[in-house]
């Protein structure tokens, strides 16, 4: 079975650009979380998906990122525009009962 | 809140020696209590985890994990560290709808040969 699948693995973008990051997560997970990871300290949570509707985005800061999950599968995270602060890695993962599987992640580096 | 700290940030064991790192947590009610390792570059594997019954765990490569609730801790250990073993470990804590996945700061583990 395939496991949480990210792309891209590594962005450098300057400041001020836009970003997106895609997450496909293993089939017939229907929740779907994104997560932020600062150098040195754990992931912290984004935003969390029930099939296509974010039932916890409290965390996001919706000035500049957006999240969408059309159709309950794939996931995408926008920053726009990115800021120097932005730059950490990004994971996403699917749940299935307790378990959460976490893809490689994008490790965004902005300059 | 639930919140999760992992009061040793780095830690350096010799090859061949024992691990144990630790974990505390606070949760109002029953823990559900996991454990990840992050080497470079990756993402987060699921060691083992902890929702009821028997108070010790066994995960993989060797790990095990033992859930003390007097002490509200999930202590991670391994009798013989291994070179690959070197990577970020993390203890994390989950509410009873197993939605909401709080982590801990991290361990970086070191393995001296």
């Amino acid at each position: 079975e395939a496991g949480v699948v990210q792309s891209p693995r590594y962005k450098i973008i300057e400041k001020k650009q836009p970003v997106a990051f895609w997450c496909n997560p293993i089939s017939g997970h229907n929740t779907l979380y994104w997560y932020r990871q600062n150098l040195g300290q754990g992931p912290e949570l984004l935003i969390r998906y029930e099939n296509e509707e974010a039932v916890d985005d409290s965390q996001l800061p919706k000035d500049r990122f957006s999240a969408e999950r059309l159709k309950g599968v794939d996931s995408t995270l926008k920053i726009q525009p990115a800021e120097l602060g932005d730059s950490a890695v990004y994971l996403c993962a699917s749940k299935t009962g307790y378990e959460q599987f976490f893809g490689p992640g994008t490790r965004l580096t902005v300059l | 809140a639930q919140s999760v700290t992992q009061p040793d940030i780095h830690i350096t064991v010799s090859e061949g020696a024992s691990l144990e790192l630790r974990c505390n947590y606070s949760y109002g009610a029953t823990p559900y209590l996991f454990w990840y390792v992050q080497s470079p570059g990756q993402g987060l594997q699921l060691l083992l985890k902890y929702f009821s019954g028997d108070t010790l765990v066994q995960g993989i490569k060797g790990f095990e994990a033992e859930f003390k609730r007097s002490q509200s801790s999930f202590n991670l250990r391994k009798p013989s560290v291994h070179w690959s073993d070197a990577a970020e470990y993390f203890c994390a804590v989950t509410d009873n709808a197993g939605n909401m996945l709080t982590f801990g700061g991290g361990t970086r583990l070191m393995v001296k040969p």
